[in-house]
C-alpha cells in the first residue's frame, strides 16, 4: 500500500500557542486529504476533507478558524491548531487517498499536549 | 455518522481464525464495506475492502452476506500482533466515519 507520513510524531506546547502538523503522501499524488481526532480511548472523529487547491470542508462542530487546514500541492496537506488550549490536547491523524486508490491510506499520527 | 455496529471486544486463541462481524443494514447498493485495524497508538491500518463479493488478500477475507448487511472479517491464522482495534466502515465516496470498532484481542 502507500505511505503516508506526519511530522511531528509528538509535540508539547503552552497554552496561546499554535502549532502546525504536516502530513505528506510519499508515494502517490492524494487528491483527497482528511484529518482525524481521537481522544484517550474512543474512535476516530474526522474534522475536515481537504482537496487539493480547495478549500476545506469541516465536518459539524469543527471550528475552521481553530483548525486551519491547507492543502497546497497533492503530496502535503497542514493542519494549524491556532491559540491550542489543554482541551485541544488530543491524537490527530491524517489520511490520503488518490493515486488510483480507492482506500484511505493513513499516517502514524501526531500526539499534541498542550500544557 | 458511523453505519456499522460492531462487537465491542473479543478474543480468538493465537494460530486460530478470528472472524469479526459486523452489521451494516441500512448500506446502500453503491456503498462499499472497509475494513481498517488500530494497533494501539498507531494510525489505522488498511485490510481490505469489498462491495458485493467476497474478497481475500494476503491478510484476511471479506465475507459480505448476499443481502449485504452484514459482512465477516476473517484473520485465519491468528497472531499476537494482530491483537488491535478493528474499524468496518461503509463508505461511498470520500469521507469514512469510524464506528467504536472490535477490540480484538489475541491469547497465546
Amino acid at each position: 500500500g502507500a505511505v503516508v507520513s506526519q511530522h511531528p510524531s509528538w509535540v508539547i506546547c503552552k497554552s496561546g500557542t499554535s502549532v502546525k502538523i504536516e502530513c505528506r503522501s510519499l508515494d502517490f499524488q492524494a487528491t483527497t486529504m482528511f484529518w482525524y481526532r481521537q481522544f484517550p480511548k474512543q474512535s476516530l472523529m474526522l474534522m475536515a476533507t481537504s482537496n487539493e487547491g480547495s478549500k476545506a470542508t469541516y465536518e459539524q462542530g469543527v471550528e475552521k478558524d481553530k483548525f486551519l487546514i491547507n492543502h497546497a500541492s497533492l503530496t502535503l496537506s497542514t493542519l494549524t491548531v491556532t491559540s491550542a488550549h489543554p482541551e485541544d490536547s488530543s491524537f490527530y491523524i491524517c489520511s490520503a487517498q488518490g493515486g488510483g486508490y480507492n482506500e484511505q491510506f493513513f499516517g502514524p499520527g501526531t500526539r499534541l499536549t498542550v500544557l | 455518522d458511523a453505519k456499522t455496529t460492531q462487537p465491542t471486544s473479543m478474543d480468538c486463541a493465537e494460530g486460530r481464525a478470528a472472524n469479526l462481524p459486523c452489521n451494516h443494514s441500512t448500506i446502500s447498493g453503491n456503498e462499499y464495506v472497509y475494513w481498517y485495524r488500530q494497533i494501539h497508538s498507531q494510525g489505522p491500518q488498511y485490510i481490505i475492502h469489498g462491495l458485493k463479493n467476497n474478497e481475500t488478500n494476503e491478510m484476511a477475507s471479506l465475507i459480505i452476506t448476499e443481502d449485504r448487511k452484514s459482512s465477516t472479517l476473517i484473520l485465519p491464522h491468528a497472531t499476537l500482533r494482530d491483537t488491535a482495534v478493528y474499524y468496518c466502515i461503509v463508505n461511498t465516496g470520500n469521507q469514512f466515519y469510524f464506528g467504536t470498532g472490535t477490540s480484538l484481542t489475541v491469547i497465546p
